[in-house]
């Protein structure tokens, strides 16, 4: 694809329940972020993969939060048993080979709890 | 693992002056240090990035500065413009395959 595509753009959700947040990489890039944007704040770590090694899961806020990546394409995070302090825009940037590389930023998928 | 702080927070300039951000990291085995801005409602865009081979890196009125041996960069912007009103984030990293840790970010507001 031309970009970094996140699905759904908008979620709203009742406290309480599970949400899956997709991710579709630019063809061929190895490494991939996830972010936590709550108003006005910065970017927030919450996982990062590249290519076949372990991901790095040092930005979990809770085991509440788990993410996957089929080999070198799609992520999907999930958010279980949703808290209104999740409400935040959830970013996924993906690039080329990871450290050193230009990271390229997905429109973001803006999830409100109620 | 890598530890990036950035200042000021936020940053309220006139039409036309000049722009500082600064960053210090940690590890000093860091080489790659890029810099995003971010407008209001918009994903972080790459705007300059300096690599550790070199001291400065100019493009247009945006230009960047490595302290090695101090450990700091900072980005400096000159002949500021209203367009320029955005939050910066300043990153670091070290070789290929390692991640890449952001700072806090800054909010600059350019007034007309």
């Amino acid at each position: 694809g031309a970009g970094v595509s996140q699905s759904p753009s908008n979620k709203v959700t009742e406290k309480g329940k599970d949400v899956e947040l997709r991710c579709d990489p630019i063809s061929g890039h190895t490494a991939l972020y996830w972010y936590r944007q709550r108003l006005g704040q910065g970017l927030e770590f919450l996982i990062y993969f590249q290519g076949n090694s372990a991901p790095d899961k040092s930005g979990l806020p809770s085991d509440r939060f788990s993410a996957e990546r089929t080999g070198e394409s799609v992520s999907t995070l999930t958010i279980q048993r949703t808290q209104q302090e999740d409400s935040a825009v959830y970013l996924c940037a993906s690039s080329l080979e990871g450290a050193g590389e230009k990271l390229f930023f997905g429109s973001g998928t803006q999830l409100s709890v109620l | 693992g890598e530890n990036v702080e950035q200042h000021p927070s936020t940053l309220s300039v006139q039409e036309g002056d000049s722009a500082v951000i600064k960053c210090t990291y940690s590890d000093s085995a860091s080489n790659y240090f890029p810099w995003y801005k971010q407008e209001l409602g918009k994903r972080p865009q790459l705007i300059i990035d300096i690599r550790s081979n070199v001291g400065e890196k100019k493009d247009q009125r945006i230009a960047v500065t490595l302290n090695k041996t101090a450990k700091h960069f900072s980005l400096h912007i000159t002949e500021t413009q209203p367009e320029d009103s955005a939050v910066y984030f300043c990153a670091a990293s070290k070789a290929a395959g390692n991640k890449l840790t952001f700072g806090g970010g800054t909010r600059v507001l350019v007034k007309p």
